[in-house]
C-alpha cells in the first residue's frame, strides 16, 4: 500500500528564514506534485516532478525529487507572509493516475 | 476560462439524507475524480472515472455513490447522510494521454451532516 508521509506538519517560521519540508513515500512512483491550500480555499497545483533529479523552482519556492530514496523536499527560501498556507505533496500511484495524498504541513510565516 | 465548478458551495443536511453533490467542467478533461478532506488530513479518493463508461472505487467509496453523465459532468451522492461524512468534498479533473497528469481542483463543496 503506497503511503506519502510529510513532515513537519506544522512549520512556524520569521519572515526572512529558510526552511525545508519534507515529503516521503513508501513504493515507486512516477510523479510527484506539490499543491499549495489556502485556509477555506481549493488546491492550487504548484510543482509536477516526473523524473529522479528533477528540481523545479517558482519564486521562492524550489522542490526536487529523489526517486532512489522516494524523497521529495520544497524549499522555502527568505519566507515571506505570502507564502503561509498548508502545502500538500501527493504521489502518482503506479502511474494509474490516481493521488495518493500527504497529510499536509501547515506553514505560518510570522512577521 | 476553462474551469471547474462545484454546487452546492455549502451545505448542511440532516442524518439520513440523500444529498447530491454536482460538478461541471469546461476544460475538455476525460478524467474526474471526487475527494474527500477532513480537518487536518490530507485529501482521500472518494470515487473516479477516466471516461463516460468508466467508473471506479477509490480509498473510501463506502457510503457514496456516483454518476457521470456526461464528459463534463460527475455527481456524488450521499444515499444516507450520518454525521462523519461532514467534510470539505473537492471535485478534479485532469487531461487523459497527459504525461504530467497533473489535476485541476474545484472550489470544493463543505458538507455538514447533523
Amino acid at each position: 500500500e503506497l503511503k506519502v508521509e510529510q513532515n513537519p506538519l506544522f512549520l512556524s517560521m520569521q519572515e526572512g528564514k529558510n526552511y525545508t519540508i519534507y515529503c516521503n513515500y513508501s513504493t515507486t512512483s512516477d510523479r510527484l506534485y506539490w499543491y499549495r491550500q489556502d485556509p477555506g480555499k481549493s488546491l492550487e497545483s504548484l510543482f509536477v516532478l516526473l523524473s529522479n533529479g528533477a528540481v523545479k523552482q517558482e519564486g521562492r519556492l524550489m522542490a526536487s525529487l529523489d526517486t532512489k530514496a522516494r524523497l521529495s523536499t520544497l524549499h522555502i527560501t527568505a519566507a515571506v507572509h505570502d507564502l503561509s498556507a498548508t502545502y500538500f505533496c501527493a504521489v502518482d500511484k503506479s502511474a494509474t493516475n490516481k493521488l495518493i495524498f500527504g497529510t499536509g504541513t501547515l506553514l505560518a510565516v510570522q512577521p | 476560462d476553462a474551469d471547474v465548478t462545484q454546487t452546492p458551495r455549502n451545505r448542511i443536511t440532516k442524518t439520513g439524507k440523500r444529498i447530491m453533490l454536482e460538478c461541471s467542467q469546461t476544460k475538455g478533461h476525460d478524467r474526474m475524480y471526487w475527494y474527500r478532506q477532513d480537518p487536518g488530513l490530507g485529501l482521500q479518493l472518494i470515487y473516479y472515472s477516466f471516461d463516460v463508461k468508466d467508473i471506479n472505487k477509490g480509498e473510501i467509496s463506502d457510503g457514496y455513490s456516483v454518476s457521470r453523465q456526461a464528459q463534463a459532468k460527475f455527481s456524488l451522492s450521499l444515499e444516507s447522510a450520518i454525521p462523519n461524512q461532514t467534510a470539505l468534498y473537492f471535485c478534479a479533473t485532469s487531461a487523459a494521454g497527459s504525461s504530467y497528469n497533473e489535476q485541476f481542483f474545484g472550489p470544493g463543496t463543505r458538507l455538514t451532516v447533523l
